[in-house]
């Protein structure tokens, strides 16, 4: 199984949609998650840290199901801005403690007029 | 906003050259990494460094690669003999504390090995 597996998508919506996207990870000892947005050819901006169960920030929402090992993504009321990768961060920890940051694919969402 | 900042933008080189990438992390950060994108593929992890050490390193990072922190702001990563393989955007990152910790990215230094 990989270590991080995202959707590719694209995720075609209308402006004011709501969309939902699941990330998977197969290490069950990681506890803390992270969602970015990366624009083509930019670097990876921080959207939502997830530490426990969810996070919610204006129209974003982040959730954490612990026994299906998978994290979404819902953004609600959808604008044009949004249109973005959207990559799903995961920390894969190594046998010293210490911890190796794993990136999914990305989501492509496209939020069309 | 402090920010991360990366020279150059785009750095051209031939096959076999080195090549010094730069990074400027957030004042107040102490931990660094290094993470590399070809283009269409997801970002892969390259290093982790603290306290003027590699906390964490990928299979990727092999002996052509080291990373420095020559002075007090400044973060590089050298590849020595670079390959046509090692075109990809190159991503430096920093964060305040260690842990599982957000991250951030600087605008990425383009290398085009050729």
């Amino acid at each position: 199984r990989k270590e991080v597996e995202q959707d590719p998508g694209p995720f075609n919506v209308p402006e004011g949609a709501t969309v939902a996207f699941n990330c998977t990870y197969s290490n069950s000892a990681s506890q803390s998650f992270f969602w970015y947005r990366q624009d083509c050819r930019k670097e990876p901006k921080l959207l939502m840290s997830v530490y426990s169960s969810g996070n919610e920030d204006g129209r974003f929402t982040a959730q954490l199901n612990r026994a299906s090992q998978y994290i979404s993504l819902l953004i609600r009321d959808s604008k044009l801005s949004d249109s973005a990768t959207y990559l799903c961060v995961c920390p894969h920890f190594q046998s010293g403690g210490s911890y190796i940051p794993t990136f999914g694919r990305g989501t492509s969402l496209i939020v069309h007029p | 906003e402090p920010e991360v900042t990366q020279t150059p933008s785009h750095q051209v080189t031939q096959m076999g050259q080195e090549v010094i990438l730069r990074c400027v992390p957030i004042s107040n950060h102490l931990y660094f990494y290094w993470y590399r994108q070809i283009l269409g593929q997801k970002v892969e992890f390259l290093v982790s460094f603290y306290n003027n050490e590699i906390s964490e390193k990928s299979e990727i990072f092999d002996d052509q690669f080291s990373v420095e922190r020559p002075d007090g702001s400044n973060f590089t990563l050298k590849i020595r003999s670079t390959k046509l393989e090692d075109s990809a955007m190159y991503f430096c990152a920093s964060s305040e504390t260690g842990g599982v910790r957000e991250q951030y990215f600087g605008p990425g230094t383009r290398l085009t090995v050729t």
